[in-house]
Order: structure tokens, then C-alpha cells, then sequence
């Protein structure tokens, strides 16, 4: 079974800009989350997906935004980019319907760097 | 809030040597996961544990999940190079708390020395 991908996996942007990133899920997962991770801070969750709809979501600004498609694959947005907003960005997807108490699987991340 | 406390925050051993990583929390999980994690790379699950008292062997690795499931200890015997990374545990279902995602804590970072 293929993992968790993501797509790009590095970006340089500016700030202001905005940036959409992907994610594939493993077949058959139907829960995405998405995780931001920076050195200082770790691995902070921002939000998850389930059946296309925004079940949880983590304490970050509105510019932060994501979606789920009917194939499962989501996308995260983010808008007016801050240079605090550098950071690996990792998705991960879980099979059963309460992701927070199954098993989470992690794509690579993609590495976003705002200049 | 930090809801899981990991401990020690680095580690620099020599190859051969034995080690123990702590993830702590005064919250109750319902499941505890270990990640390691590469630069540059998405954390690779080791292990999930969700039973009080539960101990999981991977090799030369020892998962245990303390009895009231707030706790979780990684024992690695005969660390050898290759064991070299960044070291997550993950608490989810979180009681009291939202459910439906995972909450990490900041990670040990280790170095093996050959």
C-alpha cells in the first residue's frame, strides 16, 4: 500500500503571498489532519478532516485554512504569509472515524520557507 | 499548555550503551504513540499502546504505557547508530479534552556515537 504523500515538498514564498500545499492519504483512510512542526514549538496540530468536513480544529489564525475532497485527498491554505509561518508542514491520515484515538500515518512534510 | 512532557530533551550516547525516554502527562490518553522522526522526513510510527500497564518489544526497543495511562517510558538496549533520530510520543483521545487529534509532545533528540 503506497504512504501518506505530499505535495510540493519544499516552497519559498514571500511574505504576504499565499501558499496551498496537498496531501494524498493512504487508500482507504478517510481522516486527514494536518500538523505544523517548527523548532521551537514542535509538533502542534492545526486541523483534521473527516468525510470532507472540518471536524477539529487547533488554536491558529484564520489565515490557516484546509479542505477535504470526496477522494479524501485534503489541501491546506495559507494566506498572507508571515515569516513565522516557516515550517515543516505534515499530513497524516487514519483509518477508523475518531482519529485522535487510532493510529495517525505521516507523509514526509513539506518544507515552507517565507522570506 | 504542554500536556505531554518528554524527558531528556537530548541525548548523546555511545553506540552499545542502554537508554530510557520518558513521556509524561497528568492527562489521561486512550492510546500513546512513538514516532521517530529523521530530519527532514514525516515521524514513522514504532509502536501504538493502549492498554494501562501494556508493554510492547520491537526489537531491541521496549514501549510500556503506565498503568493509569497517563504515562509512557521507550527503553532502547544496545543503542547502535542507526538508532539516531528524533523520538515523539503522542497521546490521543484525549479525556476531558477534544478528541480527533494527537497531542505531542516536544521529542528527545538522540545521538548514537559509533
Amino acid at each position: 500500500k503506497a504512504g501518506v504523500t505530499q505535495t510540493p515538498r519544499y516552497l519559498i514564498k514571500t511574505r504576504g503571498q499565499q501558499v496551498t500545499l496537498s496531501c494524498s492519504p493512504i487508500s482507504g483512510h478517510r481522516s486527514v489532519s494536518w500538523y505544523q512542526q517548527t523548532p521551537g514549538q514542535g509538533l502542534q496540530f492545526l486541523f483534521e478532516y473527516f468525510s470532507e468536513t472540518q471536524r477539529n480544529k487547533g488554536n491558529f489564525p484564520g489565515r490557516f485554512s484546509g479542505r477535504q475532497f470526496s477522494n479524501s485527498r485534503s489541501e491546506m491554505n495559507v494566506s498572507t504569509l508571515e515569516l513565522g509561518d516557516s515550517a515543516l508542514y505534515l499530513c497524516a491520515s487514519s483509518s477508523l472515524a475518531s482519529a485522535g484515538g487510532n493510529t495517525q500515518y505521516f507523509g514526509p512534510g513539506t518544507r515552507l520557507t517565507v522570506l | 499548555t504542554q500536556l505531554l512532557e518528554q524527558s531528556p530533551q537530548f541525548l548523546s550516547i555511545q553506540e552499545g550503551e542502554n537508554l530510557t525516554v520518558y513521556c509524561n502527562s497528568s492527562s489521561v490518553f486512550s492510546s500513546l504513540q512513538w514516532y521517530r522522526q529523521e530530519p527532514g522526513e514525516g515521524p514513522v510510527l514504532l509502536v501504538t499502546v493502549v492498554t494501562g500497564g501494556e508493554v510492547k518489544k520491537l526489537k531491541r526497543l521496549t514501549f510500556q504505557f503506565g498503568d493509569a495511562r497517563k504515562d509512557s517510558s521507550l527503553h532502547i538496549t544496545a543503542a547502535q547508530p542507526g538508532d539516531t533520530g528524533l523520538y515523539l510520543c503522542a497521546g490521543g483521545g484525549f479525556y476531558g479534552g477534544s478528541q480527533g487529534n494527537l497531542i505531542f509532545g516536544k521529542g528527545t533528540k538522540l545521538s548514537v556515537k559509533p
